[in-house]
């Protein structure tokens, strides 16, 4: 079955410190890419996505991903984090020009100012 | 522009109860979307809707469980009844025919069966 694998379930940084997020799915076909974020009492946000072209992708808040077809991986990047960023993040795929999203487990990142 | 609401925010009830969610997605978006988290897993998809017809339920756990979107607006999930296992986090999505990415999602109903 497809899956959706992220490396870490806890992060702590420090402000400033640099970010990266691991991603990797485990499908061989066309698939859409997704980075989700939800900050504390709020809704699931879209961060980022990326269907095809340029491979890395520039989302909102200074977010970026990058997809490597090789290593079937979405790996998201922030250079320098802040205390705001504070939040639960999500990889979720879809395949082919199917709907349905299939999400890994996520990443709860934590910021200590 | 009005987003993906849904009630209620929190919902806890006993084991054996009837439970109704309901899910008001941005206007205009025939794509309609039924997530869960359980605790501690991956968020799973549960069904879709277009306008009011189901396109998919594949995800839906058992017969204990029913969705509907009379008139191809707001749509309901009832759990009925309730277990256990049904307690998590409920969350609705919304996207527009044609474009079958970045759906919008609303800030989930919290569902505790006790």
């Amino acid at each position: 079955a497809q899956s959706v694998s992220q490396h870490n379930h806890h992060v702590i940084l420090s402000e400033a410190a640099s970010l990266e997020l691991g991603c990797n799915y485990s499908y061989g076909g066309t698939v859409n890419l997704f980075w989700y974020v939800q900050y504390p009492g709020q809704h699931l946000q879209l961060l980022l996505k990326y269907f095809s072209g340029d491979p890395l992708v520039k989302g909102i808040k200074g977010f970026e991903a990058e997809f490597i077809k090789s290593k079937f991986s979405f790996n998201l990047r922030k250079p320098s984090v802040q205390w705001s960023d504070t939040a639960e993040y999500f990889c979720a795929v879809n395949l082919d020009s199917n709907y349905q999203l299939i999400w890994g487990a996520g990443t709860k990142l934590i910021i200590k100012p | 522009e009005a987003g993906v609401t849904q009630f209620p925010s929190h919902s806890v009830i006993e084991k054996g109860q009837t439970v109704t969610l309901r899910c008001d997605p941005i206007s205009g978006h025939d794509n309609l979307y039924w997530y869960r988290r359980v605790m501690g897993k991956e968020i799973k998809f549960l069904l879709h809707f277009v306008k009011e017809s189901k396109q998919d339920e594949s995800g839906m756990p058992n017969n204990r469980f029913l969705a509907e979107r009379t008139g191809g607006t707001y749509s309901t999930l009832k759990v009925q009844p309730a277990e256990l296992e049904d307690s998590g986090v409920y969350f609705c999505a919304s996207s527009q025919v044609g474009r079958p990415i970045g759906p919008f999602f609303g800030q989930g109903t919290r569902l505790t069966v006790v």
